[in-house]
C-alpha cells in the first residue's frame, strides 16, 4: 500500500488560502489520491479525490504533480470552521483506505 | 439521505461484558467498514464487508466479531475487551468496494466512543 507523508501541523490566517502538501512517491498508476478531514470528535469527512488531473469542487481544489508523486490540497478561503486534521490517503489496489498521520490545520483569526 | 448512523454514541463496559455497536446506512451502499481510532491517532482499518461478505480482516483479535445481517446494517460484537480497546469506533460505507479504479468515496458515521473499565 502506498504511504503518504504530510507535515504534522500548519497555520493559516482566516480568509487566506490554505495549501496542504502531501508526498506519495510510491503511488501506483491506478491508485487514487483522496483527502479527508476530521473535526474533533467527529467522523472523517470526504473532501476531494483525483487520479492524474487537477480537481475542484465546492470545498477545495486538488493539484497533483505530473509524476503523481505529490499533491496539494487548496482551501481557497479558509475559515475558522476549517480547523481540523487533514488526511491525504492513497487508496490501495485492494480497495483499502489507509490513513496516514495527517496535518493538523489551525486557522487563526 | 447521505448519513451513516452509529449507535450508541457513547458506551462504557466492563471487561466481562458483552455489547454490540450498530451502524446503519440507507444509501444503497454495498461495502461497509469498521475503523478503530485511538486518541490523537489516525483511524485504523479493522474490517471490510463487500456485498454482505467479510472481505478484509486486518488481523483483528477475536474478541471483536463483525456481522453484516443485510446490506444496510453492520454490527460489531464485543466480548472480553481490554482497557486498551478503549477508542472511537467508526463505521463507514461506500458504493462498492471492488469498483474498478476505486474511484469512490467513503461516508463515515460520527462513531461510538467506547470506554472499557
Amino acid at each position: 500500500d502506498a504511504k503518504t507523508t504530510q507535515p504534522p501541523s500548519m497555520d493559516c490566517a482566516e480568509g487566506r488560502a490554505a495549501n496542504l502538501p502531501c508526498n506519495h512517491s510510491t503511488i501506483s498508476g491506478n491508485e487514487y489520491v483522496y483527502w479527508y478531514r476530521q473535526i474533533h470528535s467527529q467522523g472523517p469527512q470526504y473532501i476531494i479525490h483525483g487520479l492524474k488531473n487537477n480537481e475542484t469542487n465546492e470545498m477545495a481544489s486538488l493539484i497533483i504533480t505530473e509524476d503523481r508523486k505529490s499533491s496539494t490540497l487548496i482551501l481557497p478561503h479558509a475559515t475558522l470552521r476549517d480547523t481540523a486534521v487533514y488526511y491525504c490517503i492513497v487508496r490501495s489496489n485492494t480497495g483499502k483506505l489507509i490513513f496516514g498521520q495527517g496535518t493538523t490545520l489551525q486557522v487563526k483569526p | 439521505d447521505t448519513e451513516v448512523t452509529q449507535t450508541p454514541k457513547h458506551l462504557v463496559m466492563g471487561m466481562t461484558n458483552k455489547k454490540s455497536l450498530k451502524c446503519e446506512q440507507h444509501m444503497g451502499h454495498r461495502a461497509m467498514y469498521w475503523y478503530k481510532q485511538k486518541a490523537k491517532k489516525p483511524p485504523e482499518l479493522m474490517f471490510v464487508y463487500s456485498y454482505e461478505k467479510l472481505s478484509i480482516n486486518e488481523s483483528v483479535p477475536s474478541r471483536f466479531s463483525p456481522e453484516c445481517p443485510n446490506s444496510s446494517l453492520l454490527n460489531l460484537h464485543l466480548h472480553a475487551l481490554q482497557p486498551e480497546d478503549s477508542a472511537l469506533y467508526l463505521c463507514a460505507s461506500s458504493q462498492d468496494q471492488v469498483l474498478q479504479g476505486f474511484n469512490e468515496k467513503l461516508f463515515f458515521g460520527s462513531g461510538t466512543q467506547l470506554s472499557v473499565l
